[in-house]
């Protein structure tokens, strides 16, 4: 019953480098997003997919990307690193159920914790 | 663009009080709102989720009402306990159910024993 797995928990980059954040899920969302939380703030959505092959810009998405192929993975890739992207990343799920289902609910992963020196 | 306001940023109670934490939004075109709690350090898990639809949802001490016309949704929470700190958001979900949740700041929770 893994639900959504990020990886890695943790990770110290240097200004410039380059990374991928993992994000899986096993529960056959077609929705999953990326969201990004700095301190004492709430989630700031990057980018997201409704479905494989299908991703779209989100609030901030500047120095970001992403892709789909396939329905359980939905990897954040950092091209350039840079201070500013210092931050816990999220990456979340759900299914796009009618308005009267539950499964609208989103389920979240653990976090990835990134800090650009 | 959509705005997502929760006030205040930060409560304290003493353990056993029923509480109310407020949740505003700017565009009353939803598709539906979401109630999430945060503890240190973790992911976030979703608590109750309301319709546009619907005025209100129930689980166990927690309640959860919303008002589109005015933009305000609340989370009641009864008979507080120590295990209920931490930091409660909500968000908003745009009219066409494209998946895109707006926050907002998330009110920090702290029950005294």
């Amino acid at each position: 019953n893994a639900g959504v797995t990020q990886t890695p928990k943790f990770r110290i980059l240097k200004i410039g480098q380059s990374m991928t954040l993992q994000c899986t899920q096993d529960m056959n969302h077609n929705y999953m997003y990326w969201y990004r939380q700095d301190p004492g703030m709430g989630l700031k959505l990057i980018y997201y997919s409704v479905g494989a092959g299908i991703t779209d810009k989100g609030e901030v998405p500047n120095g970001y990307n992403v892709s789909r192929s396939t329905t359980e993975d939905f990897p954040l890739r950092l091209e350039l690193a840079a201070p500013s992207q210092t931050s816990v990343y999220f990456c979340a799920s759900s299914s796009p159920a009618g308005p009267s289902s539950g499964a609208n609910v989103l389920t979240f992963g653990a976090g990835s914790r990134l800090t650009v020196l | 663009k959509q705005e997502v306001t929760q006030i205040p940023a930060a409560l304290s109670v003493p353990e056993g009080e029923n509480l109310v934490l407020n949740c505003s939004f700017t565009d009353s075109a939803i598709y539906n709102l979401q109630w999430f709690r945060q503890d240190p350090g973790k992911g976030l898990t979703s608590l109750l989720l309301i319709q546009s639809s619907q005025r209100e949802q129930t689980s166990g001490r927690l309640n959860a009402s919303l008002d589109k016309s005015s933009g305000r949704s609340t989370l009641y929470i009864a008979a507080s306990q120590p295990g209920d700190s931490a930091t409660y958001l909500c968000a908003v979900r745009g009219s066409s159910n494209t998946g895109k949740l707006i926050f907002g700041q998330g009110t920090t929770l702290q029950v005294k024993p």
